[in-house]
């Protein structure tokens, strides 16, 4: 079964504490991104990588991570520099192209800092 | 850059009625247009997308949506909804140009199917 997976479900984290989010897809797929979602707020783009070892801020890059060592992997730093860091984070990929091609979301992780 | 606006963030229904959820885009590019659907704690899903030719385009399950590029607009309808279309949907865009799939999202519309 081809898909997207993300771990944990559920993650909680003390003030100060770095956390790692898990992205692995096996679906052959050359770009995977990081988003973040808040209610009312929509989807904003953390970060996205196109090729392995190569990746770009997005809109909300600040106080986040990330590494492409491995074409199926995308892991998430969340530092404890990100002031606000409550939310559900959703991890995509989607296949090499001219664009236009469809994104595949993972199920999230829903963070939560105590 | 791109900006997509969904006019209403919460849209209550009956069971078979009818719905249209809004989405206006703003680009100085042409773009490509998507409806993804998010049901409660999941992940996103592609509706449909529209990437040229008949400005109808229609999804499996009854949804269709008419891209109007005169009104910058790609609004979802569907005749008949079902309790299951209780979901969030998310309208959002990519330019045509640059190669890259960064998608820009709409901040979301609840569909709320009542009996």
């Amino acid at each position: 079964d081809g898909g997207i997976t993300q771990s944990p479900k559920y993650l909680f984290r003390k003030e100060g504490q770095n956390v790692t989010l898990s992205c692995e897809q096996n679906l052959n797929h050359d770009a995977m991104y990081w988003y973040r979602q808040d209610p009312g707020q929509g989807l904003r783009l953390i970060y996205y990588s196109q090729i392995v070892n190569d990746f770009q801020k997005g809109d909300i890059a600040e106080g986040y991570s990330v590494s492409r060592e491995k074409k199926e992997s995308f892991p998430l730093t969340v530092t404890s520099a990100q002031k606000n860091p409550t939310a559900f984070y959703l991890c995509a990929s989607s296949p090499p192209g001219t664009g236009g091609n469809e994104q595949f979301f993972g199920p999230g992780t829903r963070l939560t800092v105590l | 850059a791109q900006s997509v606006t969904q006019l209403d963030s919460q849209v209550p229904v009956f069971e078979e009625a009818p719905v249209e959820l809004r989405c206006n885009y703003s680009s100085s590019v042409s773009v490509y247009l998507f409806w993804y659907v998010q049901y409660p704690n999941q992940g996103l899903q592609l509706l449909l997308k529209y990437l040229s030719g008949s400005t109808l385009v229609k999804s499996i399950n009854g949804f269709e949506a008419e891209f109007n590029k005169s009104q910058t607009s790609f609004h979802l309808r569907k005749p008949s909804v079902h309790i299951s279309d209780t979901a969030e949907y998310f309208c959002a865009v990519t330019p045509r140009q640059g190669g890259s799939e960064k998608l820009v999202f709409g901040k979301g519309t609840k569909l709320t199917v009542n009996p």
